[in-house]
């Protein structure tokens, strides 16, 4: 069965450091991973995926994500944090079989401190 | 593009009524929307896959008598909670899974009920 971890409830963050939210999964064949943030009271914004071929995947607001197959990681990264980023962040992960359902991490919430 | 919305965004209705809530897309043909619930502070948790013109399929532990998922075209899924109590309060979001190209699911802003 296919699986996510987040083992970061919080990250504390000063705007202007870069920030790193970490995402490990479990999946059997190839892993299509997604990162989504949430804000309050809000749905979840697709940020990025990772299907195939480069393992740097490039985002929305400046935000990307790395694919290392070796230790089944996919952490978020950006180079400057905003004081709008604070928010709550999704790694998901489905299988390569032709079912859609994606499975969530426990999310972890992003401070940015000004 | 990949605009998908919800309709309440909020809900207050009292024990034993039914509440329906509905979730297009609305630049895109969906032939997959899931319905998701998510309790304060926790993650999401599938309720169930619909695809259009067919039955939905429910994740274990769901009732699909008392959560009806109608997904009768391929822009609009409709969740209908029956007979709703206190506990079924809670964050109800939808995702939709275009038909073609990329396999992203693409969420709605999510509807808040409360049963009162």
């Amino acid at each position: 069965a296919q699986s996510v971890a987040q083992p970061e409830d919080q990250v504390n963050v000063a705007e202007g450091n870069p920030l790193t939210v970490k995402c490990t999964y479990s999946v059997s064949g190839n892993p299509y991973l997604f990162w989504y943030v949430q804000y309050p009271n809000r749905g979840l914004q697709f940020l990025l995926k990772y299907i195939t071929g480069d393992n740097l995947v490039k985002g929305s607001y400046g935000f990307e994500a790395e694919f290392n197959k070796s230790q089944t990681s996919f952490h978020l990264k950006k180079p400057s944090a905003l004081v709008s980023d604070s928010a709550l962040y999704f790694c998901a992960v489905r299988d390569g079989t032709g079912f859609q359902k994606l499975v969530f991490g426990t999310g972890t919430r992003l401070l940015v401190s000004p | 593009g990949a605009v998908v919305s919800q309709h309440p965004s909020w809900v207050i209705c009292k024990s034993g009524t039914s509440v329906k809530i509905e979730c297009r897309s609305l630049d895109f043909q969906a032939t997959t929307m899931f319905w998701y619930r998510q309790f304060p502070k926790q993650s999401l948790m599938l309720m169930a896959t619909s695809n259009e013109g067919s039955k939905a399929t429910y994740e274990q532990g769901v009732e699909k008598d008392k959560f009806l998922i109608n997904h009768a075209s391929l822009t609009l899924s409709t969740l209908t909670v029956t007979s709703a109590h206190p506990e079924d309060s809670s964050f109800y979001i939808c995702s939709a899974s275009a038909s073609k190209g990329p396999i992203t699911q693409y969420f709605g802003p999510g509807t808040r009920l409360t049963v009162l």
